[in-house]
């Protein structure tokens, strides 16, 4: 049974550019979230994806977007990319429910030059 | 503001040693609270789940505490082990009107063991 897996691994881009990272969720869940992971930080909150719709969302701007598909897989966009975006970004997956587990991917590691 | 705060932020102990890891917050309304072990390079995996009715969880050699009611939890790790060098991560669930909650994350614990 496969866990969540996050694609790429690793990836540099410049300033002003555009990328989409992308994450299939574990068997069964239908519910992705996505976070931002400074280097020395916990993980910060982007947004949440159920029913293929954004539900919840964390102090970005909107050059975050986001986007799930009919299988529950889902997308994350970042443009104009800035500096500071360099983070490792975290997708995780899980059920429905305030006390259902999060399964976590291993992650992106985005480095802008 | 929901907050959730961790101490120490940085720990090292020798192998076969306990420790023990205090998170603070003030998430409201509370649902839950979360620990998460994340390695150098991967992502979170969770250790424990407590909701508001529980104050103690195991998981193998690592306990943990909740006590609502000042909102503090601690989580301690009996007879460490090298492969325990990790970050500890303490997460708060706070409920929403709708079925999904929303985690608040803590920056973390950097837990060494050293030989």
């Amino acid at each position: 049974d496969a866990g969540v897996t996050q694609s790429p691994t690793h990836l540099i881009k410049t300033r002003g550019q555009q990328v989409t990272l992308r994450c299939s969720p574990k068997s069964g869940h239908d519910t992705v979230s996505w976070y931002q992971q400074a280097l020395g930080q916990g993980p910060q909150f982007i947004f949440q994806y159920y029913e293929e719709e954004e539900r919840q969302r964390g102090n970005f701007p909107d050059r975050f977007s986001g986007h799930q598909f009919p299988n529950y897989s889902s997308e994350l966009n970042v443009n104009a990319l800035l500096l500071g975006d360099s983070a490792l970004y975290l997708c995780a997956s899980s059920l429905r429910g305030f006390n259902q587990p999060q399964h976590f991917g291993d992650g992106t590691r985005l480095s802008i030059l | 503001k929901n907050q959730v705060e961790q101490s120490p932020q940085s720990l090292i102990i020798l192998e076969g040693k306990n420790c023990t890891l205090q998170c603070n917050y003030t998430v409201s309304p509370f649902s839950n609270l979360r620990w998460y072990k994340q390695d150098t390079g991967r992502g979170p995996v969770s250790l424990t789940i407590m909701t508001f009715s529980e104050n103690t969880k195991s998981n193998g050699r690592y306990t943990a505490t909740l006590d609502a009611d000042t909102k503090q939890s601690s989580l301690h790790i009996t007879a460490s082990q090298l492969s325990d060098s990790a970050s500890y991560i303490c997460v708060v669930s706070a409920e929403r009107g709708s079925t999904l909650g929303r985690l608040y994350f803590g920056r973390g614990t950097q837990l060494t063991v050293w030989p």
